[in-house]
């Protein structure tokens, strides 16, 4: 079955040091997508990045980078000196394989607090 | 350009009662999926409709259904509501090409059902 997992609940960071958020996944199909989605006190889902599965190199947009490795099934999220504004909770999900849905497999979530 | 929408932001209904919840989707979308997020977990696949019609459910019961109408906006209707209904719901819109568009995520309804 597929499942995401996000085993870091809360993390709490000072403003400036950099945080990595884990996330493993787990699916038997060899064509899927990872996605890492930020979640702000409002509530609304703000997309960040899509990786499919053929593409192993790691991404860097400003301050956040990714990190995707297939042979640990790991797709980890790094925020280089933070800021308070960082201060949400962040989901990493798989799209269910075989579906032309692109539903979406949500992990538990990481909430991360960065403080000033 | 447009982003997804949502209508209501809050609501309360008691046990018993339906709730109608709306979504418009991003300009240019034609795909909406709805998701329900209770506190402190995150987003489960309810159901996504393309072309009026549902074409795929996640595991929750016949209580939820929806509708998509002809200008891709959407409903999300749950019966008999239960005080477990209680919870953020999440409407995203995307592309119906093969199921690999990213899904673009409204502001949510939250809903407390006492």
């Amino acid at each position: 079955a597929q499942k995401v997992t996000q085993a870091q609940t809360e993390i709490s960071v000072v403003e400036k040091e950099d945080v990595t958020l884990d996330c493993v996944y787990e699916t038997r199909d060899t064509t899927y997508y990872l996605f890492w989605y930020k979640q702000p006190p409002s509530g609304e889902l703000v997309f960040l990045i899509r990786r499919n599965s053929f593409d192993e190199q790691n991404e860097i947009s400003g301050r956040y980078s990714w990190n995707f490795q297939k042979s640990t099934s790991s797709f980890n999220f790094t925020i280089t000196a933070s800021q308070v504004v960082d201060s949400a909770v962040y989901f990493c999900a798989l799209s269910e394989p075989g579906s032309n849905t692109g539903k979406l497999i949500f992990g538990q979530g990481t909430t991360l607090q960065v403080k000033p | 350009d447009a982003g997804v929408t949502q209508s209501p932001t809050h609501l309360i209904k008691t046990r018993g009662q339906q709730v109608t919840l709306r979504c418009s989707p991003k300009s240019g979308h034609d795909t909406v999926s709805w998701y329900q997020q209770a506190l402190g977990q995150g987003p489960q696949f309810i159901f996504q409709y393309y072309e009026e019609e549902e074409r795929q459910r996640g595991n929750f019961p016949d209580r939820f259904s929806g509708h998509q109408f002809p200008n891709y906006s959407s409903e999300l209707n749950v019966n008999a509501l239960l005080l477990g209904d209680s919870a953020l719901y999440l409407c995203a819109s995307s592309l119906a090409v093969d199921g690999t568009e990213t899904q673009y995520f409204g502001p949510g309804t939250r809903l407390l059902v006492l």
